[in-house]
């Protein structure tokens, strides 16, 4: 079975740009979560979707935004991109039942480098 | 969400015990305990939950006492492979969803 992918896997961008990051969670699994985790330090959560619709929220600014599809593959889009974006992005998901929690698995992530 | 505190980094040699302290003072009587391991560039890996007592896999054991202020995570043998950054987490999964909240961590060095 395929576990959680995403795309790409790595990026570079210049401040200012916007950038997409996408995932597609395990078959079966309703909620997706996005982290970021910047070097050396522990993963932050940023989002969390169930059933398409935000079920958590972290403490980035409003250039952070997402959105899950039909599907329950889910996009992250940065805004407005700072030095301080630069970070591995990770992707979860988990949930195959009415409740959006129980293990998290985690994607390989997608390396942003904002110069 | 409970906070933690473990140790920032770790050595130890192939074929060693290796047991890694968790604190948690301010746990809650809903919170269960996680540990995931995370190896540089990819995602953090689930390795065992637990409530209070004694959990155990095919992996790792995890070992809570009574009071459930602390945890200790034993990986038994370790080898090469298992030097990785190892988190702990508190939360109350059901409720919890998605928002897994991690400290920094204790990197393990395994040594030959």
């Amino acid at each position: 079975d395929a576990g959680v992918t995403q795309s790409p896997t790595h990026l570079i961008k210049t401040r200012g740009q916007q950038v997409t990051l996408r995932c597609s969670p395990i078959s079966g699994h309703k909620s997706v979560s996005w982290y970021q985790q910047v070097l050396g330090q522990g993963p932050q959560f940023i989002f969390q979707y169930y059933e398409k619709e935000e079920r958590g929220r972290g403490n980035f600014p409003d250039r952070f935004s997402a959105r899950q599809f039909p599907n329950y593959s889910s996009e992250l889009n940065v805004n407005a991109l700072l030095l301080g974006d630069s970070a591995l992005y990770l992707c979860a998901s988990s949930g195959t039942g009415t409740s959006p929690g129980g293990e998290q698995f985690f994607g390989p992530g997608t390396r942003l480098t904002v110069l | 969400l409970a906070k933690t505190t473990q140790p920032i980094s770790m050595d130890s040699y192939e074929g060693q015990e290796v047991n890694i302290t968790c604190s948690h003072n301010n746990i809650a009587t809903n919170d269960y305990i996680t540990w995931y391991q995370q190896f540089p560039s990819q995602g953090p890996r689930f390795i065992i939950q637990g409530y209070k007592t004694k959990v155990t896999n095919e992996v790792a054991s995890l070992f809570i006492p009574a009071d459930r202020k602390s945890s200790t995570l034993s990986l038994p043998r370790v080898s090469l492979s298992d030097t990785a950054v190892y988190y702990c987490l508190v939360g109350d999964p059901p409720n919890q969803g998605g928002k897994l909240i991690f400290g920094q961590g204790t990197e393990l060095s395994v040594k030959p």
